[in-house]
C-alpha cells in the first residue's frame, strides 16, 4: 500500500478559525491532490501540486490555500473555516508517469466546523 | 471541459447475480485513463480497475470488468458474482493530460442476501 497518512483523522473547529490539515507521502511521488467528498458532489478537486512549490487550483479553491516546501508534505489551509467546508477530505498522490497510474489515498479527514 | 457523469446514484443487486455500475465521460483529450474505485463504509479509497484510452481489449480484474465503449463514452463496471462485501460506494474517474483526476457523483451499490 501506498505510504499517505494524514493528519488530523478527525478535527471539529469553530467558525473563523484557521485549520491546517497535513497529508504525508513516503513513495516519492510528484503529484499531490486535495479533494473534498460531499454527499451528491463526489470528490472535488480543490488544489494539487506537480512539485515542491508548485501548486495550482482546482474546481473549489476559494477559501482554501496549499503550500508544499518538500516532496512528502502537502498542506491544506483553511484560512477561516466556515460551515460550508464541513466535509471529508481525501489527499491523493501519483507518480510521473502519464494517465495510466491510479491515484492513490490517504484515510481521509473528517472536518466538522460548527 | 473534463466531465464524468453516473447516473445511478443507487443500485440493488442480489448476492451472486451481476451487476452495472454506468459512468460517461467527455474530454477532448486524445489520452486518457479511466478508473474505478470503491468507497465501504469505512472511508478508504480502494482502487479496482483501469482502461487506457488506447487499449483495444476491455479490463478484468477479477471479478471486475469495465465494459468500455470509446464512441459512446461510456466506462461501465460489471460485477460478477456479486457478494455481500460489494455493499459500497463505486466512483468512476478520468485522468487526462495535466495528470488532474476527474471523478464522478458516485453510485451506492447494495447487495441484498
Amino acid at each position: 500500500d501506498a505510504g499517505i497518512t494524514q493528519s488530523p483523522r478527525h478535527k471539529v473547529t469553530e467558525t473563523g478559525t484557521p485549520v491546517t490539515l497535513r497529508c504525508h507521502q513516503t513513495e516519492n511521488h510528484r503529484y499531490m491532490y486535495w479533494y473534498r467528498q460531499d454527499p451528491g458532489h463526489g470528490l472535488r478537486l480543490i488544489h494539487y501540486s506537480y512539485g515542491v512549490k508548485d501548486t495550482d487550483k482546482g474546481e473549489v479553491s476559494d477559501g482554501y490555500s496549499v503550500s508544499r516546501s518538500k516532496t512528502e508534505d502537502f498542506l491544506l489551509t483553511l484560512e477561516s473555516a466556515t460551515s460550508s467546508q464541513t466535509s471529508v477530505y481525501f489527499c491523493a498522490t501519483n507518480t510521473d508517469q502519464g494517465v495510466d497510474t491510479e491515484a492513490f489515498f490517504g484515510q481521509g479527514t473528517r472536518l466538522t466546523v460548527v | 471541459a473534463q466531465k464524468i457523469t453516473q447516473t445511478q446514484p443507487g443500485m440493488f443487486v442480489q448476492e451472486k447475480e451481476a451487476v452495472t455500475l454506468d459512468c460517461t465521460y467527455d474530454t477532448s483529450d486524445p489520452s486518457y485513463g479511466l478508473f474505478w474505485y470503491k468507497q465501504p463504509s469505512s472511508g478508504e479509497m480502494i482502487f479496482l480497475i483501469y482502461q487506457g484510452s488506447y487499449d483495444q481489449q476491455n479490463a478484468t480484474e477479477g471479478r471486475y470488468s469495465l465494459n468500455f465503449q470509446k464512441a459512446r463514452k461510456s466506462a461501465n463496471l460489471v460485477i460478477s458474482a456479486s457478494q455481500l462485501g460489494d455493499s459500497a460506494m463505486y466512483f468512476c474517474a478520468m485522468q487526462s493530460t495535466g495528470n488532474q483526476f476527474y471523478f464522478g457523483t458516485g453510485t451506492s451499490l447494495t447487495v441484498i442476501p
